[in-house]
Formats: C-alpha cells, structure tokens, sequence
C-alpha cells in the first residue's frame, strides 16, 4: 500500500469547513483513498472512499486532485462531535488490511 | 443489526494467563481481522481470516492465535500474556465485491492490561 503523509494536528472552529490534507505522491492506478475516524477511545469509523472522482456522503466530501497525489477530506460544518484523529489510507481492493498512519488529529473549538 | 461486537469490553490478566477475546458480526461478512493500538500508535494488524476455517497473519502476530469456526465469529488467543500485549484491541469486518474495494468496520474495542 502506498504511504500517506498528514499533518499531526489541525484546529477549526465550530461551524467552519474543516480541511484536512492528505499526500499521497506514490499512489498506484488501482488503489483506493479512504478515511476513517477515530474518536477517543472509540473503534475507527469509515467515512468515505474514493478512487478518481470527488465523493460525496452524508458525512462528508472527498476531493482527489487529477493526478491522484494528494486529497482532502471536506467536513462542511465542524461540530464538537467531529473532534477526532482522522486517518486518511490508501489501499488496493478485494480485502485488504488496512494500514493506519498517525492520521490527523483535529480538534474542533467552539 | 449490532454490527462488529467485542467481549469483554475491559480486562486485566497477570503475567502468563491465558485469554480469548471474541469478536462477532452480523452483517454476513467474509473477511475479518484483529488490530491492536498502542498509545501514540496506529492500528497494527494482528491476524485476519477471508473466510470460515481460513486464518492468515499480520504484521505482529507473535503471542496470539486465531480461529475462525464460524463465519459470523473471530476469536483472538493469548496463551501466555505479557506486558508488551498490554493493548487495545480492535477487531474489524469487511465484505467485496469481485472487482470492487471493501469497507472495514470496527468494532468498540477491548481494552487489555496486561501486569
């Protein structure tokens, strides 16, 4: 699985889109770009995946840019409870471990 | 649907006891793995298995077994525990499609103090 490189840290105010930056420069045609979470001392949670095209759930965007080196994940409007490490991965299909990082942890202030 | 469930949820065991953690899920998936986390640590897999009675190792298998009788459970063993294995641990199901990428899903984890 290709590496990932996230800052360690980020805050953004209530309310705000949160951005949270993922490189990912030695990325293959076939592997995938997930994100999960992981609040404190909870199991991670999936939040989203893409492969090419931008992606959008209930949770949140993912934005992959054209050569497919870095994302971002886009949580439009921050909320305590979106305070979190957040864990961007990439990896093949079909099953797969999954290889978590330090991930990102951000913190959410009111 | 309870989705991926642990037991027990918390334990503390001496130097060279033995424990089984189990984990189960409803949701009729094939694939499932066991992570442990360790403090300022991502998740490091343990063991998986893509399928009843089929179990393959991961990065830090030592210490630990694996069964998988059932499709629905996955048990984790420690035979003689040791301080190192003090732990959380996570355990994770996943489906795919021929074709596709899959989605794990985790479940509350355990924690295990190990003294």
């Amino acid at each position: 699985d290709a590496k990932t490189t996230q800052p360690p840290s980020m805050d953004c105010a209530e309310g705000r889109a949160a951005n949270l930056p993922c490189n990912h420069s030695t990325i293959s045609g076939n592997e995938y770009v997930y994100w999960y979470r992981q609040i404190h001392s909870q199991g991670p949670q999936y939040i989203i995946h893409g492969l090419k095209n931008n992606e959008t759930n209930e949770m949140a965007s993912l934005i992959i840019t054209e050569d497919r080196k870095s994302s971002t994940l886009i949580l439009p409007h921050a909320t305590l409870r979106d305070t979190a490490v957040y864990y961007c991965i990439v990896r093949l299909g079909g099953y797969q471990k999954v290889t978590f990082g330090t991930g990102t942890k951000l913190q959410v202030i009111p | 649907n309870a989705g991926v469930t642990q037991t027990p949820k918390f334990r503390v065991l001496k130097t060279g006891q033995s424990m089984t953690l189990l984990c189960a899920q409803d949701m009729n998936h094939e694939y499932m793995y066991w992570y442990r986390q360790d403090p300022g640590m991502g998740l490091r897999l343990i063991h998986y298995s893509v399928g009843e009675g089929t179990t393959a190792k991961g990065e830090v298998p030592d210490g630990y077994n694996v069964s998988r009788l059932k499709k629905q459970n996955f048990l984790l063993g420690l035979e003689s525990a040791a301080p190192s294995q003090t732990s959380v641990y996570f355990c994770a199901s996943s489906y795919s499609v021929t074709g596709m990428t899959d989605t794990q899903y985790f479940g509350p984890g355990t924690r295990l103090t190990v003294l």
